[in-house]
């Protein structure tokens, strides 16, 4: 089993709908999560970091479950410029050891 | 702050030659890793740093392949020789482990082609 993995995709939506992207890790002694965004030939950027209590950043919600090992970023009212690919990123050892998942692909349809 | 740099943006080179991709990381972060990412095996974790002293380079392929870190601000990887199995995006990044949620920044990367 890999150590943080990822609906598979692609995932293509019209402009406005919402999606739900899921991640699910194995290592119970994971301390950070975080989702990052990655446009193509370009480097991952930091999309937001995931609280226990859950979080939102304007039309960006990520939700935590360390009793279920599972991480989602939900995306309202998506738009054009949200095409890109997810990564869902699991950190072990505070600002050390980052897991990356494989990625979600995106592709917001006009 | 002006994020982690890295040089150079593009780098072609012939099959054999010795490549070195530079990184500086952000200022006052103490963890420093290499990544790879093509589109077969997507971004891979080559060698991470840790005040300077490398933590994990179980991720380096081969002998051909070294990284060092001098200093705090400086880190270097190299490819010698190199080889066109080789061509790929390589992304330095840091990060503080001085910090709970501490996320990892990402420089823009090295797109190395090697003919």
């Amino acid at each position: 089993r890999k150590e943080v993995e990822q609906d598979p995709g692609p995932f293509n939506v019209p402009e406005g709908a919402t999606v739900a992207f899921n991640c699910t890790y194995s290592n119970s002694a994971s301390q950070s999560f975080f989702w990052y965004r990655q446009d193509c030939r370009k480097e991952p950027k930091l999309l937001m970091s995931v609280y226990s209590s859950g979080n939102e950043d304007g039309r960006f919600t990520a939700q935590l479950n360390r009793a279920s090992q599972y991480i989602s970023l939900l995306i309202r009212d998506s738009k054009l410029s949200d095409s890109a690919t997810y990564l869902c990123v699991v950190n072990v050892n505070y600002g050390q050891n980052f897991v990356f998942g494989p990625g979600t692909r995106l592709s917001v349809l006009p | 702050d002006a994020g982690v740099i890295q040089s150079p943006r593009h780098e072609v080179t012939e099959m054999g030659q010795e490549v070195t991709l530079r990184c500086k990381p952000i200022s006052g972060h103490n963890s420093l890793f290499w990544y790879r990412q093509t589109m077969m095996r997507g971004l891979e974790l080559l060698i991470y740093f840790n005040n300077n002293v490398p933590i994990d380079d179980s991720g380096m392929p081969e002998d051909r392949f070294s990284a060092k870190m001098p200093n705090a601000s400086f880190s270097t990887l190299k490819i010698q020789p190199s080889e066109p199995r080789d061509s790929a995006v390589y992304f330095c990044a840091s990060s503080s482990s001085q910090w709970h949620n501490s996320p990892l920044h990402f420089g823009n990367g090295t797109r190395l082609t090697v003919t």
